[in-house]
């Protein structure tokens, strides 16, 4: 089974702009998480998504934004970045996300730089 | 008070030594819980996932959850230089959001 894929794998923006990151889950994965890495930070947890629905929010500001298509691949959108945004984002697809006992599976992350 | 606590390290250890990491977490309706490594730059990679108390036990690696003290630890048998990287513990209490402590950065020395 192929694992969570995310793209780009890099990105370099300026500030002002405005990304998005793709992510396509496990196959059979309905419910998939956002997160923002950093150094010094540990996994700061941005969104989930399943069903097309957003379940559960982070504390960050609106800027941060994402959705979830009806095949469950899911995009993060950041608008007028900041120097602050470059981070590793980070997407993680599990099976419900209804169960205590799923287990989440990361992608390779997307490195964005913020210039 | 943070849902999950690790300490940060930095742990050393010689090679073919035993490494202890330890974890603990504040919600008792927590479920599972599990073990990631993380290199340098890349994503989390999971290790181990426990749900019942006791030991689960996968090669070098064995899990040790204890749900009435709240810690979850991992014990990396005859550790190499390969395991140097930092270990994030998590845990999911309902399957919408797990919850990750800030890591564990263990360098094994040869």
């Amino acid at each position: 089974k192929a694992g969570v894929t995310q793209t780009p794998r890099y990105l370099i923006k300026t500030r002002g702009q405005q990304v998005t990151l793709s992510c396509s889950p496990i196959s059979g994965h309905r419910s998939v998480s956002w997160y923002q890495q950093t150094p010094g930070q540990g996994l700061q947890f941005l969104f989930e998504y399943f069903s097309e629905t957003q379940r559960n929010k982070g504390n960050f500001p609106g800027r941060f934004s994402g959705r979830q298509f009806s095949n469950s691949r899911s995009e993060m959108n950041v608008s007028t970045l900041e120097l602050g945004d470059s981070a590793l984002y980070l997407c993680a697809s599990s099976t419900s996300g209804t169960s205590g006992t799923d287990t989440q599976y990361f992608g390779p992350g997307t490195r964005l730089t913020v210039l | 008070q943070k849902e999950v606590e690790q300490n940060s390290g930095p742990l050393s250890v010689p090679e073919g030594a035993i490494a202890s990491l330890n974890c603990t977490y504040s919600d008792r309706g927590s479920q599972s819980f599990f073990w990631y490594r993380q290199y340098s730059g890349k994503s989390p990679e999971l290790i181990m996932f426990i749900y019942s108390n006791g030991d689960k036990e996968d090669g070098r690696f064995t899990a040790q959850l204890n749900k009435a003290s709240q810690y979850v630890s991992l014990l990396i048998r005859d550790s190499q230089p390969s395991d140097s990287a930092t270990y994030l513990c998590a845990v999911n209490r309902d399957g919408n959001q797990f919850y990750f402590g800030t890591g564990t950065s263990l360098t094994v020395i040869p």
